[in-house]
């Protein structure tokens, strides 16, 4: 069972900021969060992953509360190629264990 | 260089049938993971190889199905007396062990039933 509750949609317009929200309100003190995507007809892609701390890399930030029930993932300017669904995981890092996919979001990005 | 990469693309075969799918992971990645993805849904863990062995086959839905990796590094996915409840896209990931953060997926093989 997936651990996180994502809308199933949104869009925004090319070249403005992308918000998507991920709620994960029983996550253990040992997980992190993680993001991929998956553009259509590809395999899914890693994004960025984090535990308490704000991250930040060449594709997106990703923004935890501080009780961690909940985080952001900022795509600062999204382009028509962000389009794509966007699922957020806790897994326990190190571990080599699986992932568990939810049905993540919809993003749609409009010129 | 070189991802993972799977075959074939796309394989259609009919009710019964027993098919195989290939998966050539990134190389040096000792860990590979099997998903199945039906459509709409998000990506459901199969089974997970560190090396030769299966480390976690726990999402295996019966006994039909079965995976190896005999030499760790390639590895097929076999489908027994397939059933058009099988038909999804099968979808193969790796990684380094000591970098187990990020699964690099490959495109998948979207299997029909017919």
């Amino acid at each position: 069972d997936a651990k996180t509750t994502q809308p199933p949609s949104m869009d925004c317009a090319e070249g403005r900021a992308a918000n998507l929200p991920c709620n994960h309100s029983t996550i253990s003190g040992n997980e992190y969060v993680y993001w991929y995507r998956q553009i259509h007809s590809q395999g899914p892609q890693y994004i960025i992953h984090g535990l308490k701390n704000n991250e930040t890399n060449e594709m997106a930030s990703l923004i935890i509360t501080e009780d961690r029930k909940s985080s952001t993932l900022i795509l600062p300017h999204a382009t028509l190629r962000d389009t794509a669904v966007y699922y957020c995981i806790v897994r326990v890092t190190g571990a080599n264990s699986k992932l568990t996919f939810g049905k993540g979001i919809t993003l749609s990005v409009r010129p | 260089g070189a991802g993972v990469s799977q075959t074939p693309s796309n394989k259609v075969t009919e009710k019964g049938k027993y098919v195989e799918l290939r998966c050539d992971p990134i190389s040096g990645h000792t860990a590979l993971y099997w998903y199945r993805q039906s459509l709409g849904q998000g990506p459901e863990f199969l089974i997970y190889f560190q090396g030769t062995g299966a480390a976690d086959d726990s999402g295996l839905p019966n006994d039909r199905f079965f995976a190896v990796r005999p030499e760790g590094s390639v590895s097929t996915l076999k489908i027994q007396r397939t059933e058009r409840g099988d038909s999804a896209v099968y979808l193969c990931a790796s990684s380094l062990q000591d970098r187990s953060d990020e699964q690099f997926f490959g495109p998948g093989t979207r299997l029909t039933v017919l």
